[in-house]
């Protein structure tokens, strides 16, 4: 079952700009996770927010995590062209040691 | 140089030939994780490890099968590969400790596995 799912699919913005990703999910957590991809390699940890944190800070990235809501959001400020990749939220439960991920956000920095 | 190691990078199989691919992490971590990852589904759990011995079905298991012999080591096995298990496979470990979904996962750098 597909816990995470990322809004928008696909997001393309300008070299500079914010981008920023969301993520929804369905059952109680211990922890959400944002993950980088590039074009097929494997997934790079980005930033991890615990069920009791709101908001979370990681040089141009910051995360926000809404427990009432099941939602998180992602923004990458100041955006780069080696931005451009595939960004996935991912789910720690709190049942079980199980990690769900979303379908993910393709993001393009255009020049 | 701590890391997440895959073997084969590359498969192409026919239906129905067992199957090993490899998965080896140097960094004593407890937690280890198998993902199959599938376009427009993103990635999906097969099976995953909390430490020597202990496995449990993540959301994919059928038609494969896990081992926790050694704390670095966890091979999956597809005894019977079907095209439908054509996907990019990818191994992840965490440190252990508070639950292991508490922490990042490392991964490798992925298996294209193709079974024709």
């Amino acid at each position: 079952s597909q816990q995470g799912e990322e809004d928008p699919q696909a997001l393309s913005i300008q070299e500079g700009e914010n981008a920023t990703m969301n993520c929804s999910y369905k059952t109680s957590i211990n922890n959400l996770q944002w993950y980088r991809q590039n074009s097929g390699r494997g997934l790079v940890h980005l930033i991890l927010i615990r069920s009791n944190e709101r908001e979370k800070h990681s040089g141009r990235l910051r995360v926000t995590l809404d427990t009432s809501k099941k939602s998180s959001s992602l923004l990458i400020t100041a955006s780069r062209a080696a931005d451009t990749a595939s960004y996935f939220c991912a789910t720690g439960q709190y049942r079980d040691d199980k990690i769900i991920f979303g379908k993910g956000t393709r993001l393009h920095i255009l020049p | 140089e701590a890391q997440v190691t895959q073997n084969p990078r590359y498969l192409i199989t026919v239906t129905g030939k067992k199957l090993t691919v490899t998965c080896s992490q140097n960094m004593n971590h407890e937690y280890m994780s198998w993902y199959r990852q599938d376009p427009g589904l993103g990635l999906r759990q097969i099976y995953y490890s909390m430490n020597v011995e202990v496995t449990d079905k993540g959301d994919v298991p059928e038609g494969y099968k896990v081992s926790r012999k050694e704390k670095r080591n966890f091979p999956l096995i597809l005894e019977s590969p079907s095209p439908n298990q054509t996907s990019l496979y990818f191994c992840a470990s965490s440190p252990g400790g508070g639950g292991s979904s508490y922490n990042e996962q490392f991964f490798g750098p992925g298996t294209r596995l193709t079974v024709l």
